[in-house]
């Protein structure tokens, strides 16, 4: 099992432009968290997708949005890209039955 | 609201030494305390969790409500100890991680 998986590694975007981020769970695994992480700071909530739905959401403006796919899968979609997007995005799997949240490598985007 | 402080953002101890990463947190609830640790060039990766009351890697961290507070430790740190973190919470839903800015602790020899 390769673990959570994220892609891409990294990612270098313009100021107003739209980013998809993508992430594979753990298997067994049916619950997907994605989390900013800014230099120097602990990873930020931003939301949780579990049976394919929002389960729970930080406090990150509309411009961040998500999908879950049937095979549990997961999407964090950027609108309207501003530099301070530029960060660390982490994808974090768990199952429903546990508390436990394992995390992806990470993928970097820089917004210029 | 939930709250997490680590208040050491660096910590530098001799091989051998005692070890102490400070967490402090605010919530009104019952809490999920974890830490998690991130060596160079890894994923960051569950140490441990409060509830299990497990000893990883000579690590062990209790909860004290009191002073709510979640203090990591270990009598005789390792140079392979030497990594970044991070101590978060997790509300009553049991849903999101709340994170501290961790700390980043240094073993040298």
């Amino acid at each position: 099992d390769a673990g959570v998986t994220q892609s891409p590694t990294h990612l270098i975007k313009t100021r107003g432009q739209q980013v998809t981020l993508r992430c594979s769970p753990k298997s067994g695994h049916d619950t997907v968290s994605w989390y900013q992480q800014a230099l120097g700071q602990g990873p930020q909530f931003i939301f949780q997708y579990y049976e394919e739905e929002e389960r729970q959401r930080g406090n990150f403006p509309d411009r961040f949005s998500g999908h879950q796919f049937p095979n549990y899968s997961s999407e964090l979609n950027v609108n309207a890209l501003l530099l301070g997007d530029s960060a660390l995005y982490l994808c974090a799997s768990s199952s429903s039955l546990a508390y436990e949240q394992y995390f992806g490598p990470g993928t970097r985007l820089t917004v210029t | 609201a939930q709250r997490v402080t680590q208040p050491e953002k660096l910590l530098s101890v001799f091989k051998g030494a005692p070890v102490e990463l400070k967490c402090n947190y605010s919530y009104s609830g019952s809490p999920e305390l974890f830490w998690y640790v991130q060596y160079s060039r890894q994923r960051l990766q569950l140490l441990l969790r409060h509830i299990s009351r497990e000893s990883i890697k000579g690590f062990t961290a209790d909860l004290n409500k009191g002073e709510t507070s979640f203090h990591l430790k270990k009598p005789f740190a390792q140079e392979e100890d030497s990594a970044m973190y991070y101590c978060a919470l997790s509300g009553d839903s049991g849903y999101a991680l709340n994170f501290g800015k961790g700390t980043s602790l240094l073993v040298t020899p």
